[in-house]
């Protein structure tokens, strides 16, 4: 069984609109992060949350909003999607604190086209 | 911020031969160094990491190797097998934070 929950598996958007990714992890972990892998710019950190709180901010775009409803939920907002925002988008997740920290696990990832 | 960069973007050997991945990077108080594998049309999974307080570290066919002078680690993939046969990332965790940069990937293909 996957223990991190990425949906869509696939997504397709029009220029302009808003798409929500959604990211659940059942491995008991209090950090969860947002990943990109795209031709361009293979596996660009995007953000980290630790407790719900942001941690991380890699990303310039103010486009790009995370939401974290449960402390194993981080969903990525993503609005006035544009062509470059093409991506495979992947969430992780690990624990904060300790030397287990580290360790990130990935989810499936959600191959978004603009 | 950190960089990583990582050498060879593709690397093809023979089965049973061995396979090395060179990564450096840049900023001085990165400790921990970890490597993922990619297979084919699937997420990333942890193999091996090594933390800067020692300088060689293996796990059955997997060797990493720290150079903290020289800013560079490496992976060595002894007795390939073709289910090796993957997208190979390094990265760092820099000093200031929790989130792992990663290097552009190495495909290695392990031929029979």
């Amino acid at each position: 069984d996957p223990k991190i929950i990425q949906k869509p598996k696939y997504l397709v958007a029009v220029t302009g609109s808003e798409k929500i990714l959604i990211c659940e992890q059942y491995l008991g972990h209090n950090a969860m992060y947002w990943y990109r892998q795209s031709a361009k710019k293979p596996l660009e950190f995007m953000f980290s949350y630790s407790y719900q709180k942001l941690m991380d901010n890699q990303t310039a775009s103010s486009r790009f909003q995370p939401q974290s409803s449960k402390k194993n939920h981080l969903d990525l907002q993503i609005t006035a999607l544009k062509p470059d925002d093409s991506a495979t988008y992947f969430c992780a997740s690990s624990h904060w604190g300790g030397r287990d920290a580290e360790t990130l696990y990935f989810g499936s990832g959600t191959r978004l086209t603009v | 911020g950190e960089k990583v960069e990582q050498h060879e973007s593709t690397l093809s050997v023979r089965e049973g031969d061995s396979a090395v991945i060179n990564c450096t990077y840049t900023d001085t108080a990165s400790s921990y160094f970890p490597w993922y594998k990619q297979e084919a049309g699937k997420s990333l999974h942890f193999v091996i990491d090594i933390r800067s307080n020692v300088d060689r570290k293996q796990s059955q066919r997997l060797i990493v190797l720290l150079d903290k002078k020289a800013k560079r680690f490496s992976l060595h993939i002894t007795a390939t097998q073709p289910e090796d046969s993957a997208i190979y990332f390094c990265a760092a965790r820099y000093q200031g934070g929790r989130a792992l940069i990663f290097g552009t990937g190495t495909t290695v293909s392990v031929s029979p």
